[in-house]
């Protein structure tokens, strides 16, 4: 079965790095998403990514993320300078085009990172 | 999207049948009904999704009332593999590009 896979699994970094969060999205996806998880609450959305560009973004999303998608496969989520309370486990996900019966949303295992 | 209330947390025994209810009572005519689920740490699973009529797949069955105000999630044969956050979730669209909003779900604990 079609996997959307996350690298790394874990990542530790500085407050005040850069970090780069790294998907897969599943080949014939067209739609592409970040969510985020803080330890103990809701999943929630960041932003979504279509057609080389972003569609939808939360309140969360704020200048210090952006999204790339460099090359076609990859989908990345970066993290200009990172705080404290960016620690959260991230989520990517991907969904197929309008026309399908089923649902196709699949999320990848995502990334912890810790932030110190 | 619609609101849902699910209870926070229920309890199953191992091969006895969890019914994970779900109020919708705000939904409108064109937004369907989906279920994930949480297991640990894992990214979210989709399980089955709905409009008006009862649905089954290899995970799960979803009942649907007639007034489409609330549902049921039912897994006929719950395993200690099923012990997870179990997400109710309306939505727009059955396919294509639609952001979810997850609420806080009900947890599941399968005991044997």
């Amino acid at each position: 079965e079609p996997e959307v896979t996350q690298t790394p699994s874990h990542q530790v970094t500085q407050m005040g790095q850069e970090v780069i969060l790294r998907c897969v999205p599943i080949s014939n996806h067209l739609y592409f998403y970040w969510y985020r998880q803080i330890l103990g609450q809701k999943v929630e959305f960041l932003v979504s990514f279509y057609n080389n560009e972003i569609s939808e973004k939360s309140e969360i999303f704020d200048d210090q993320f952006s999204v790339e998608r460099p090359d076609g496969s990859n989908f990345t989520l970066k993290i200009r300078s990172t705080k404290l309370e960016d620690s959260a486990m991230y989520f990517c996900a991907s969904s197929p085009g309008l026309v399908i019966r089923s649902d196709g949303y699949t999320f990848g295992s995502g990334t912890r990172l810790t932030v110190v | 999207d619609a609101k849902t209330t699910q209870p926070p947390s229920m309890d199953c025994a191992e091969g006895r049948a969890a019914n994970l209810p779900c109020n919708h009572s705000t939904i409108s005519g064109n937004e369907y009904v989906y279920w994930y689920r949480q297991i640990h740490s894992q990214g979210p699973q989709y399980i089955i999704h709905g409009l008006k009529n009862n649905e089954t797949n290899e995970m799960a069955s979803l009942i649907i009332t007639e007034d489409r105000k609330s549902s049921t999630l039912i897994l006929p044969h719950a395993t200690l593999r099923d012990t997870a956050v179990y997400y109710c979730i309306v939505r727009l669209f059955s396919g294509g590009y639609n952001k979810l909003i997850f609420g806080a779900g009900t947890r599941l604990a399968v005991h044997p």
